[in-house]
Order: C-alpha cells, then sequence, then structure tokens
C-alpha cells in the first residue's frame, strides 16, 4: 500500500520557470490537499479539494493552481516560480470531508528551491 | 483564519524523563490531531482526537482535547532516542461547506540527550 506518493522529492528551479509537482493516493481518499513547509511557520495550506473536479483555495494560493481530474491525482501547478515559493511542499489525503475519522495522511515531502 | 499556538517551541530532555506540550486555539475544533514530523519526512498521525474531554493513549503518547474544544495537550513518557522530532498539533473544523481543512500549529522540536 504506497498511500501518498510525491514526486520529484526534490527539484531547483530558476525564477520564471514553471513546473508541476506529482500527488497521487491509492487509499480512494475525498479529500486532498496541499501544504508548504517553512522555518518556523509549521505547515500552511494552499489548496485543497473535497472531491473530483472541485477544488478551493486554502491559506496562501497566490502563485500556485491545482486541478482534480480524479480522485488519486491532485498536482500542483507553479506557473512562474519565485524565491518566495522555496519551501517543502507536502500532499496530504484523508477519507473524505462528509466522514468521521478524517484523518490525513501525508506523502514525504518535494523540496524545492527557487534560484 | 484560526491560529493555533503550540507551546514550547523547542524542548531539550534527558533520556527517561516525561515531555508535555500544548496547543492552544482562539477557535473551537472539532478534532485534536497530533503529529510527529522526522527530518527529511513527512508528519505522521500519532493521535486523533475527537471529543471534548477525550483523553487518549498510544503506547508512551497521551493526548487530550480540552472541555473548551480550543486546547489540547500532548504528553510523551520515559522519552527514548527516537523521540527526535518535530511534533505538530493540528485542529479541524467542518466549515460547513464540507470540507475539513487542517490548520496546525508551528511545532515543538524534541531533543532527547541520551
Amino acid at each position: 500500500n504506497a498511500g501518498v506518493t510525491q514526486t520529484p522529492k526534490f527539484q531547483v528551479l530558476k525564477t520564471g520557470q514553471s513546473m508541476t509537482l506529482q500527488c497521487a493516493q491509492d487509499m480512494n481518499h475525498e479529500y486532498m490537499s496541499w501544504y508548504r513547509q517553512d522555518p518556523g511557520m509549521g505547515l500552511r495550506l494552499i489548496h485543497y479539494s473535497v472531491g473530483a473536479g472541485i477544488t478551493d483555495q486554502g491559506e496562501v494560493p497566490n502563485g500556485y493552481n491545482v486541478s482534480r481530474s480524479t480522485t488519486e491525482d491532485f498536482p500542483l501547478r507553479l506557473l512562474s516560480a519565485a524565491p518566495s515559493q522555496t519551501s517543502v511542499y507536502f500532499c496530504a489525503s484523508s477519507r473524505g470531508a462528509l466522514v468521521m475519522n478524517t484523518e490525513a495522511f501525508f506523502g514525504q515531502g518535494t523540496r524545492l528551491t527557487v534560484v | 483564519g484560526q491560529q493555533l499556538n503550540q507551546s514550547p517551541q523547542s524542548m531539550f530532555i534527558q533520556e527517561g524523563e516525561d515531555v508535555s506540550m500544548n496547543c492552544t486555539s482562539s477557535s473551537i475544533f472539532n478534532t485534536w490531531l497530533w503529529y510527529k514530523q522526522d527530518p527529511g519526512e513527512g508528519p505522521v498521525l500519532l493521535i486523533a482526537l475527537y471529543k471534548a474531554g477525550e483523553l487518549t493513549s498510544n503506547g508512551r503518547l497521551t493526548a487530550q482535547f480540552g472541555i473548551t474544544r480550543k486546547d489540547s495537550f500532548l504528553n510523551i513518557s520515559a522519552s527514548i532516542p527516537s523521540d527526535v522530532g518535530i511534533y505538530f498539533c493540528a485542529g479541524q473544523l467542518n466549515s460547513g461547506a464540507g470540507s475539513y481543512q487542517l490548520t496546525f500549529g508551528k511545532g515543538t522540536k524534541l531533543s532527547v540527550i541520551p
């Protein structure tokens, strides 16, 4: 059981480049989300999705786009990378928005550096 | 949005000592979660709390959901070197739109001296 899989694990981008961080889960979870983790800031929610075809903004959505065409995948796109987006990105999934025991399971993270 | 205050920010303890950390919020949460993060890894769920006043244990870990629903604490008894890591609390609230967003504390970094 793979759980939540994120790729790549590490990435270096130049300012202005675009890229997509991939996230896939094999637990048939409805709810998926993206967080960024910066030193001393904890985890902050970027975007989330309560099901295929439905996405919404979290606390820090600017500079990021998401889509949810399937239950399994929830990619995060950086359209024009900026140094302020240097961070560790975590994808998480949980059983559902309307189900109890909605503990979130996290991927191993993607370490992104924008130079 | 909701804010969580987690304390202490860091702790240095001797192996074998007990540890206590807590989170407080200005808002009410329906669920409190405690996660541990090892270096280079994603957070891993330790304990989930669903009812005000609930006290739950997981091995040497014990966590409680505060009666007011605005706070939670985590205790680790008889610490061992592998307890080293960053511990996060997270509050979960049904926003009413069917979403269960997590709000995280900033973490407690635990160091255990052998």
